[in-house]
Protein backbone atom coordinates (compact mmCIF):
# COMPACT_ATOMS: atom_id res chain seq x y z
CA UNK A 1 0.00 0.00 0.00
CA UNK A 2 1.37 3.33 -0.66
CA UNK A 3 1.11 5.80 2.25
CA UNK A 4 3.18 7.67 4.85
CA UNK A 5 2.34 7.49 8.26
CA UNK A 6 3.75 10.06 11.01
CA UNK A 7 4.72 9.36 14.45
CA UNK A 8 6.10 10.74 17.56
CA UNK A 9 3.54 13.51 18.06
CA UNK A 10 2.66 14.91 21.20
CA UNK A 11 1.91 17.43 24.10
CA UNK A 12 5.29 18.89 25.41
CA UNK A 13 6.20 22.02 27.50
CA UNK A 14 7.63 24.99 25.54
CA UNK A 15 11.73 24.74 25.53
CA UNK A 16 11.36 20.65 25.05
CA UNK A 17 11.72 18.52 22.06
CA UNK A 18 10.34 16.12 19.98
CA UNK A 19 11.20 13.69 17.41
CA UNK A 20 8.81 13.50 14.29
CA UNK A 21 8.67 9.86 12.34
CA UNK A 22 7.20 9.40 8.86
CA UNK A 23 7.81 5.74 7.78
CA UNK A 24 7.16 5.74 4.02
CA UNK A 25 5.66 2.57 1.78
CA UNK A 26 4.70 0.90 -1.28
CA UNK A 27 7.39 3.60 -3.06
CA UNK A 28 10.50 4.29 -4.34
CA UNK A 29 11.50 6.56 -1.32
CA UNK A 30 14.78 6.77 -2.00
CA UNK A 31 14.38 8.78 -5.23
CA UNK A 32 12.22 11.45 -4.25
CA UNK A 33 12.36 15.04 -2.33
CA UNK A 34 10.97 14.49 0.84
CA UNK A 35 8.61 17.96 3.11
CA UNK A 36 7.33 18.18 6.72
CA UNK A 37 4.80 20.69 6.36
CA UNK A 38 2.36 22.21 9.25
CA UNK A 39 -1.05 23.10 9.96
CA UNK A 40 -2.14 25.41 13.11
CA UNK A 41 -5.28 24.10 14.47
CA UNK A 42 -8.29 25.76 12.53
CA UNK A 43 -5.35 27.29 10.38
CA UNK A 44 -3.54 27.19 6.84
CA UNK A 45 -0.67 25.37 5.56
CA UNK A 46 2.71 26.00 6.49
CA UNK A 47 5.83 24.64 4.85
CA UNK A 48 8.32 23.53 7.11
CA UNK A 49 11.29 21.71 5.54
CA UNK A 50 12.73 19.57 2.86
CA UNK A 51 15.65 16.96 2.39
CA UNK A 52 16.59 16.01 -1.23
CA UNK A 53 16.47 12.01 -2.68
CA UNK A 54 19.69 11.70 -1.12
CA UNK A 55 20.07 13.67 2.16
CA UNK A 56 22.39 16.11 0.34
CA UNK A 57 20.71 19.36 0.87
CA UNK A 58 17.92 20.42 3.12
CA UNK A 59 16.39 23.73 3.41
CA UNK A 60 14.11 25.43 6.40
CA UNK A 61 11.26 27.86 7.32
CA UNK A 62 12.97 30.69 8.54
CA UNK A 63 11.41 30.76 12.19
CA UNK A 64 12.42 26.97 12.19
CA UNK A 65 16.21 27.34 11.43
CA UNK A 66 18.55 26.13 13.73
CA UNK A 67 15.69 24.44 15.98
CA UNK A 68 14.46 21.71 13.79
CA UNK A 69 16.31 19.31 12.13
CA UNK A 70 15.38 17.19 9.20
CA UNK A 71 16.86 14.02 8.01
CA UNK A 72 16.26 10.32 6.24
CA UNK A 73 17.51 7.14 6.08
CA UNK A 74 16.41 5.33 2.95
CA UNK A 75 17.58 2.28 3.84
CA UNK A 76 14.67 2.07 6.53
CA UNK A 77 12.26 4.45 4.23
CA UNK A 78 12.02 7.02 6.94
CA UNK A 79 12.11 10.73 7.36
CA UNK A 80 12.49 12.55 10.53
CA UNK A 81 12.58 15.41 12.01
CA UNK A 82 13.83 16.59 15.73
CA UNK A 83 11.78 19.71 16.97
CA UNK A 84 14.11 21.63 19.65
CA UNK A 85 13.42 24.42 20.86
CA UNK A 86 9.71 24.44 20.91
CA UNK A 87 7.45 27.48 21.32
CA UNK A 88 3.88 27.82 21.55
CA UNK A 89 3.38 28.91 18.06
CA UNK A 90 4.99 25.49 16.86
CA UNK A 91 1.29 23.87 17.98
CA UNK A 92 0.35 22.44 14.88
CA UNK A 93 -0.27 18.69 12.87
CA UNK A 94 2.74 18.05 11.19
CA UNK A 95 2.81 16.60 7.72
CA UNK A 96 5.37 14.18 5.96
CA UNK A 97 4.51 14.84 2.21
CA UNK A 98 6.39 13.52 -0.96
CA UNK A 99 7.89 16.52 -3.12
CA UNK A 100 7.60 15.91 -6.91
CA UNK A 101 10.03 17.74 -9.62
CA UNK A 102 7.29 20.37 -10.37
CA UNK A 103 7.01 21.80 -6.96
CA UNK A 104 4.39 20.49 -5.47
CA UNK A 105 3.03 17.44 -2.78
CA UNK A 106 1.69 14.85 -4.43
CA UNK A 107 1.50 12.28 -1.47
CA UNK A 108 0.45 13.03 2.34
CA UNK A 109 0.79 11.16 5.65
CA UNK A 110 -2.24 11.63 7.87
CA UNK A 111 -0.12 13.69 10.44
CA UNK A 112 1.18 13.86 13.41
CA UNK A 113 -0.48 16.23 16.58
CA UNK A 114 2.16 18.31 18.45
CA UNK A 115 1.00 20.51 20.90
CA UNK A 116 3.85 22.94 22.79
CA UNK A 117 1.82 24.35 26.27
CA UNK A 118 2.93 24.41 29.78
CA UNK B 1 9.56 35.68 0.15
CA UNK B 2 6.17 35.36 -2.35
CA UNK B 3 2.98 36.21 -0.80
CA UNK B 4 0.20 33.77 -2.16
CA UNK B 5 -3.54 35.83 -1.57
CA UNK B 6 -6.77 33.46 -2.57
CA UNK B 7 -10.11 35.43 -2.52
CA UNK B 8 -12.86 35.23 -1.63
CA UNK B 9 -12.04 33.45 1.61
CA UNK B 10 -15.34 32.21 1.60
CA UNK B 11 -18.22 30.91 -0.64
CA UNK B 12 -21.26 29.36 -1.41
CA UNK B 13 -22.30 27.73 -4.57
CA UNK B 14 -25.73 26.09 -5.39
CA UNK B 15 -24.90 22.53 -6.57
CA UNK B 16 -24.43 22.08 -10.09
CA UNK B 17 -23.39 25.55 -10.28
CA UNK B 18 -20.09 27.06 -10.76
CA UNK B 19 -17.42 27.90 -8.38
CA UNK B 20 -14.35 30.25 -8.84
CA UNK B 21 -10.93 30.60 -6.11
CA UNK B 22 -8.42 32.96 -7.12
CA UNK B 23 -4.94 32.99 -6.00
CA UNK B 24 -2.83 35.99 -6.71
CA UNK B 25 1.12 35.72 -5.81
CA UNK B 26 3.26 38.77 -4.84
CA UNK B 27 5.62 38.07 -7.68
CA UNK B 28 5.76 36.13 -10.65
CA UNK B 29 6.39 32.04 -10.06
CA UNK B 30 7.12 31.53 -13.87
CA UNK B 31 10.33 29.20 -14.02
CA UNK B 32 12.78 30.55 -16.91
CA UNK B 33 14.32 26.99 -17.33
CA UNK B 34 11.33 25.17 -18.71
CA UNK B 35 8.51 28.08 -19.02
CA UNK B 36 6.18 26.57 -16.29
CA UNK B 37 4.31 27.83 -13.13
CA UNK B 38 5.33 26.59 -10.38
CA UNK B 39 1.64 27.24 -8.83
CA UNK B 40 -0.93 23.89 -7.27
CA UNK B 41 -4.10 23.67 -6.40
CA UNK B 42 -5.19 21.55 -3.10
CA UNK B 43 -8.15 20.44 -1.65
CA UNK B 44 -8.44 19.34 1.86
CA UNK B 45 -11.19 17.95 3.73
CA UNK B 46 -12.09 17.98 7.60
CA UNK B 47 -9.78 15.81 9.36
CA UNK B 48 -7.91 14.62 6.25
CA UNK B 49 -4.75 15.94 4.60
CA UNK B 50 -4.38 18.18 1.73
CA UNK B 51 -4.75 16.35 -1.58
CA UNK B 52 -2.78 17.59 -4.49
CA UNK B 53 -5.44 18.39 -7.49
CA UNK B 54 -3.75 20.95 -10.05
CA UNK B 55 0.17 20.99 -10.93
CA UNK B 56 2.05 23.70 -13.42
CA UNK B 57 -0.75 25.75 -12.89
CA UNK B 58 -3.40 23.67 -15.24
CA UNK B 59 -2.06 20.33 -15.16
CA UNK B 60 -4.70 17.79 -13.74
CA UNK B 61 -2.85 15.22 -11.45
CA UNK B 62 -4.27 12.05 -12.35
CA UNK B 63 -7.83 10.34 -10.91
CA UNK B 64 -9.00 14.38 -9.97
CA UNK B 65 -12.50 14.78 -12.16
CA UNK B 66 -12.18 16.76 -14.74
CA UNK B 67 -14.91 19.51 -13.52
CA UNK B 68 -11.64 21.06 -11.75
CA UNK B 69 -9.85 23.15 -13.73
CA UNK B 70 -6.63 25.91 -13.32
CA UNK B 71 -5.88 28.57 -15.15
CA UNK B 72 -3.69 31.51 -15.27
CA UNK B 73 -0.03 33.11 -15.97
CA UNK B 74 2.17 35.42 -14.00
CA UNK B 75 0.95 36.46 -10.71
CA UNK B 76 -2.75 35.40 -11.67
CA UNK B 77 -4.31 32.16 -10.92
CA UNK B 78 -7.97 30.62 -10.92
CA UNK B 79 -8.94 27.29 -9.57
CA UNK B 80 -12.61 26.29 -11.15
CA UNK B 81 -15.03 23.91 -9.83
CA UNK B 82 -17.32 23.82 -13.00
CA UNK B 83 -20.13 21.94 -11.56
CA UNK B 84 -20.41 21.51 -7.83
CA UNK B 85 -20.89 18.29 -6.59
CA UNK B 86 -21.50 17.60 -2.05
CA UNK B 87 -18.44 15.94 -2.73
CA UNK B 88 -16.35 19.31 -3.38
CA UNK B 89 -16.99 20.77 0.00
CA UNK B 90 -13.81 21.62 1.59
CA UNK B 91 -11.57 24.04 1.89
CA UNK B 92 -9.22 24.85 -1.21
CA UNK B 93 -5.53 26.04 -1.21
CA UNK B 94 -2.55 27.29 -4.08
CA UNK B 95 0.61 26.88 -3.72
CA UNK B 96 3.84 27.98 -4.84
CA UNK B 97 7.23 26.84 -5.65
CA UNK B 98 10.63 29.22 -5.72
CA UNK B 99 14.24 29.07 -5.45
CA UNK B 100 14.40 26.50 -1.74
CA UNK B 101 10.90 28.05 -0.56
CA UNK B 102 7.63 26.57 -0.85
CA UNK B 103 4.37 28.69 0.21
CA UNK B 104 0.40 28.57 0.82
CA UNK B 105 -2.55 30.50 0.50
CA UNK B 106 -4.84 31.44 3.00
CA UNK B 107 -7.16 29.04 2.08
CA UNK B 108 -11.14 29.41 0.42
CA UNK B 109 -13.65 27.49 1.63
CA UNK B 110 -16.36 26.29 -0.65
CA UNK B 111 -19.67 25.29 0.87
CA UNK B 112 -22.98 24.49 -0.70
CA UNK B 113 -25.12 27.23 -0.74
Amino acid sequence: QVQLVESGGGVVQPGRSLRLSCAASGFNFSIYAMHWVRQAPGKGLEWVAVMSYDGSQKYYLESVRGRFTISRDNSKNGLYMEVNSLRPEDTAIYFCARGRIYGAFDMWGQGAMVTVSS
Amino acid sequence: DIVLTQSPDSLAVSLGERATINCKSSQSVLTSSNNKHYLAWYQQKPGHPPKLLIYWASTRESGVPDRFSGSGSGTDFTLTISSLQAEDVAVYFCQQYYGTLWTFGQGTKVEIK
